[in-house]
């Protein structure tokens, strides 16, 4: 079956440690994404790459890295520069371009919590 | 700045009761998309319609309908007849375009969310 996946389901962090959370896709998408969500809020962007090994910051890049070696992989790092990590972290991707490209379809979510 | 606004932050109904969601947005784009998403308790968000910009069209999926007014800024979600299984947050987003030559895809503004309770 095509779809996302995330692992893990939850990740504990300590201080000072950087953790990464991974984003597999096998539906031959070219575009994903890194979302994140707090409680009682929307998603906001933290990083998207529209091909591989090509990625851009989204609106709270700040204390968090990605890389995009293969098209079905996007790998979240949370850095210990991240103060504040604590939050669901939903990956997405979408369809390639030409296609319904417009549409994002997400994964099951990684909760990260700080011990 | 694209922004989308969700003002109710929580509804609670009985069940075969109807609910509208409504979702305000702001963008200086000619050219957009309009999102509703599902999560329900699981977290994983669940796609349930896109619209352009460009059709105005109301669009019923069973007990579903959404209703788009550029006039208004407004693209309303409607539950006919809610069920505990549409217990969930709702989710209306705004996209931006990203290049067709690099891949495509797009930038979602989210809204904060509605929290729909369906009560037996």
């Amino acid at each position: 079956d095509g779809g996302i996946t995330q692992s893990p389901k939850y990740l504990f962090r300590k201080e000072g440690q950087n953790v990464t959370l991974s984003c597999e896709q096998n539906l031959n998408h070219d575009a994903m994404y890194w979302y994140r969500q707090d409680p009682g809020q929307g998603l906001r962007l933290i990083y998207y790459s529209q091909i591989v090994n090509d990625f851009q910051k989204g609106d709270i890049a700040e204390g968090y890295s990605v890389s995009r070696e293969k098209k079905e992989s996007f790998p979240l790092t949370v850095t210990s520069a991240q103060k504040n990590p604590t939050a669901f972290y939903l990956c997405a991707s979408s369809p390639p371009a030409g296609t319904a490209q417009e549409t994002q379809y997400f994964g099951p979510g990684t909760r990260l919590l700080v011990l | 700045a694209q922004k989308v606004t969700q003002a109710q932050t929580e509804i609670s109904v009985v069940e075969k009761e109807d609910v509208t969601l409504d979702c305000v947005y702001e963008t200086r784009d000619t050219t957009y998309y309009l999102f509703w998403y599902k999560q329900p308790p699981s977290g994983e968000l669940v796609f349930l319609i896109r619209r352009n910009s460009f059709d105005e069209q109301n669009e019923i999926s069973g007990r579903y309908s959404w209703n788009f007014q550029k006039s208004t800024s407004s693209f309303n979600f409607t539950i006919t007849a809610s069920q505990v299984v549409d217990s969930a947050v709702y989710f209306c987003a705004l996209s931006d375009l990203l290049g067709e030559l690099t891949g495509g895809g797009n930038k979602l503004t989210f809204g904060t969310g509605t929290q729909l309770k369906v009560e037996l």
